[in-house]
């Protein structure tokens, strides 16, 4: 059983492009995240969502828009792709009313803009 | 989020105890001290966290020097499974939305020879 999983794990799209990422939890947590790992291998955060609402939103380009249909779900979705888009995106998620809880991470999508 | 110091690599061999320090001397008294690794290609995992005193779970124990400005990971008995970029991270443990931003630096990647 997966706790966190993404799909899909590898992406290779054109310059321009328009594509989602899904992001699924089964751990019963109300928050989840999205970060990103560029090619020196920066893990960045890139926004947060609990209970369906949007609470982080680093500097990051409105291209990029996350959505939360449901708890368990955040999807990313990217408009206007450009090959600095490259990299890995990873999901993770945690409860929010638990001091001193951890997240749990999934596996990454290889995002490759062309 | 106080900022960490690791050494940027490091080499252990296998089942000996690996030791992976850390720098925290801007650590204030309600920051965390969190380990997470992350093996090649995949999401970063938690590993082992605290506060004051040392802690030890089935996969490390946490050191965390007196005056909280450093820690020590160790991992009792490295096996080749163990090689992986670990990071050391110190944060605010406080419930609530969006409270479990993670920073993530360079970490020490620590290669297990056999």
């Amino acid at each position: 059983d997966t706790a966190v999983s993404q799909t899909p794990k590898y992406l290779v799209t054109q310059m321009g492009n328009d594509k989602s990422i899904k992001c699924e939890q089964n751990l019963g947590h109300d928050t989840m995240y999205w970060y990103k790992q560029d090619s020196k291998k920066f893990l960045k955060i890139m926004f947060s969502y609990n209970n369906k609402e949007l609470i982080i939103n680093e500097t990051v380009p409105n291209r990029f828009s996350p959505k939360s249909p449901d708890k368990a779900h955040l999807n990313l979705h990217i408009n206007s792709l450009e090959l600095g888009d490259s990299a890995v995106y990873f999901c993770a998620s945690s409860h929010s009313d638990r001091e001193n809880t951890e997240a749990f991470f999934g596996q990454g999508t290889r995002l490759t803009v062309v | 989020d106080a900022k960490t110091t690791q050494p940027p690599s490091m080499d252990c061999a296998e089942g000996r105890a690996a030791n992976l320090p850390c720098n925290h001397s801007t650590i204030s008294g309600n920051e965390y001290v969190y380990w997470y690794r992350q093996i090649h290609s995949q999401g970063p995992q938690y590993i082992i966290h605290g506060l004051k005193n040392n802690e030890t779970n089935e996969m490390a124990s946490l050191i965390i020097t007196e005056d909280r400005k450093s820690s020590t990971l160790i991992l009792p008995h490295a096996t080749l499974r163990d090689t992986a970029v670990y990071y050391c991270i110190v944060r605010v443990s406080h419930s609530g939305a969006g409270s479990y931003q993670l920073t993530f630096g360079k970490g020490t990647k620590l290669s297990v020879i056999p």
